[in-house]
């Protein structure tokens, strides 16, 4: 059975400096893995996601995830930080062939102006 | 374009009380999922349908019956409402079929308080 783990329930971050959002998986066979960001009152919305090809994807909001293979590891990352950014981020894999995802716990970004 | 939406936003209901929860999608998605959220605990899948006339039990779907009533709309009712089923609800739904793993879309989702 596929999981994943955030490590940390929340993260808070400097306005203006460089925010990672840690998340870890086991699969069997090769994953497919999302970040999804949930903003107060809201449902979840698409980030990212990396199915295969390049370790480094890109997407909304100027975000970025590295897949690492070796360290079943695929951290949100994102160069500067801005307010807006305060939400709830959740990382969620599944395995190549089967659209059942599982999530992770969602982890709280705050960022200090 | 709507995309995915559900009806109530919130709802408080006595145990043992029934309700269904309803989901829509305007996106032609061949895939609609429920799942609930509940504090440290992620997200939960409950039920899933890969096209319309199919259901498939999730992770938590005890207490739980689900209907893919035609391609766009997918309820998720509670015959006998507990405590235990006081959560957030989402529905989600998905272009693609078995074959592979798409973007899920969500809805607002619904507040669920089972006193």
């Amino acid at each position: 059975a596929q999981s994943v783990a955030q490590p940390e329930d929340q993260v808070n971050v400097a306005e203006g400096n460089p925010l990672t959002v840690k998340c870890t998986y086991s699969v069997s066979g090769n994953p497919y893995l999302f970040w999804y960001v949930q903003y107060p009152n809201r449902g979840l919305q698409f980030l990212l996601k990396y199915i295969t090809g390049d370790n480094l994807v890109k997407g909304s909001y100027g975000f970025e995830a590295e897949f690492n293979k070796s360290q079943t590891s695929f951290h949100l990352k994102k160069p500067s930080a801005l307010v807006s950014d305060s939400a709830l981020y959740f990382c969620a894999v599944s395995p190549f062939g089967n659209e059942k995802l599982t999530f992770g716990t969602g982890t709280r970004l705050t960022i200090i102006p | 374009n709507a995309g995915v939406t559900q009806t109530p936003k919130f709802q408080v209901l006595k145990t043992g009380q029934s309700m269904t929860l309803q989901c829509a999608q305007d996106m032609n998605h061949n895939s609609m999922y429920w799942y609930r959220q509940d504090p440290g605990m992620g997200l939960r899948l409950i039920y899933y349908s890969a096209s319309e006339g199919t259901t498939d039990k999730g992770e938590v779907p005890n207490g739980y019956n689900v209907s893919r009533l035609n391609k766009r709309e997918f309820s998720l009712r509670l015959e006998s409402a507990a405590p235990s089923q006081t959560s957030v609800y989402f529905c989600a739904s998905s272009e693609r079929d078995y074959s592979s793993t798409d973007t899920q879309y969500f809805g607002p989702g619904t507040r669920l308080t089972v006193l």
